[in-house]
């Protein structure tokens, strides 16, 4: 068990509603980046927070939003959903220091159906 | 042209085999070098990282990057029925202050009892 939390883990939504997805980093953690895979596709970056601001963004649309806070949990909100955002949605954490390599760990995913 | 070639597979062998899996990249930036393992419907779980060129060993598992060729491998000796699962190569280059991952598609193991 890698100490990230992810919920819910499945969630079924219809094409329009809104959706978040929580997660809680690993203690000690304080950079959380969130990447949606779709099936058979490797994990794509969405975007990362460091200390409760946004530190790079992906090949994602505005209606991909997110926050942190600061005990460094973080959620990922997705407006207007599209048949195309069904995918597993994962979160990874890491002890981010500004410039230094550290290793990321992700939680188990929520999976998203959009119908 | 993707920044990270994986090739999907499927992979099967017998247990015991060895298993040879490879990435390409064509991105010069990426500087750390990562193998996760990922069991169906569950989060990816980091087996190794690698710095620059070289090898690093781990138990049955070696990580091999050549930076020169945009190449890395991971080496799996006496593989067992539970390393059954998809691998995934995930290359880091600084972004913003803090690194990013790009990843490769996966390659789907099967090993054989």
């Amino acid at each position: 068990e890698t100490g990230v939390t992810q919920s819910p883990t499945h969630l079924i939504k219809t094409r329009g509603q809104q959706v978040t997805l929580r997660c809680s980093s690993q203690s000690g953690h304080n950079t959380v980046s969130w990447y949606q895979q779709a099936l058979g596709q490797g994990p794509q970056f969405i975007f990362q927070y460091y200390r409760e601001e946004e530190n790079g963004r992906g090949n994602f649309p505005p209606r991909f939003s997110g926050l942190q806070f600061p005990n460094y949990s973080s959620e990922l909100n997705v407006n207007a959903l599209e048949l195309d955002d069904s995918a597993l949605y994962l979160c990874a954490s890491t002890k981010g220091d500004r410039g230094r390599y550290t290793e990321a760990f992700f939680g188990q995913g929520t999976r998203l159906t959009v119908v | 042209q993707k920044e990270v070639e994986q090739d999907p597979g499927p992979l099967s062998v017998p247990e015991g085999a060895i298993v040879s899996l490879n990435c390409t990249y064509s991105n010069s930036a990426f500087q750390y070098f990562m193998w996760y393992r990922q069991y169906s419907r569950k989060g990816p779980e980091l087996l190794m990282y690698t710095y620059s060129s070289g090898n690093k060993e781990d138990g049955r598992f070696t990580a091999q990057v050549d930076k020169s060729s945009k190449y890395i491998s991971l080496f799996i000796r006496d593989s067992q029925p539970s390393d059954s699962a998809t691998y995934l190569c995930a290359m880091s280059a600084l972004t913003g202050s803090n690194y990013k991952l790009t990843f490769g598609k996966g390659t789907l193991l099967t090993v054989n009892p």
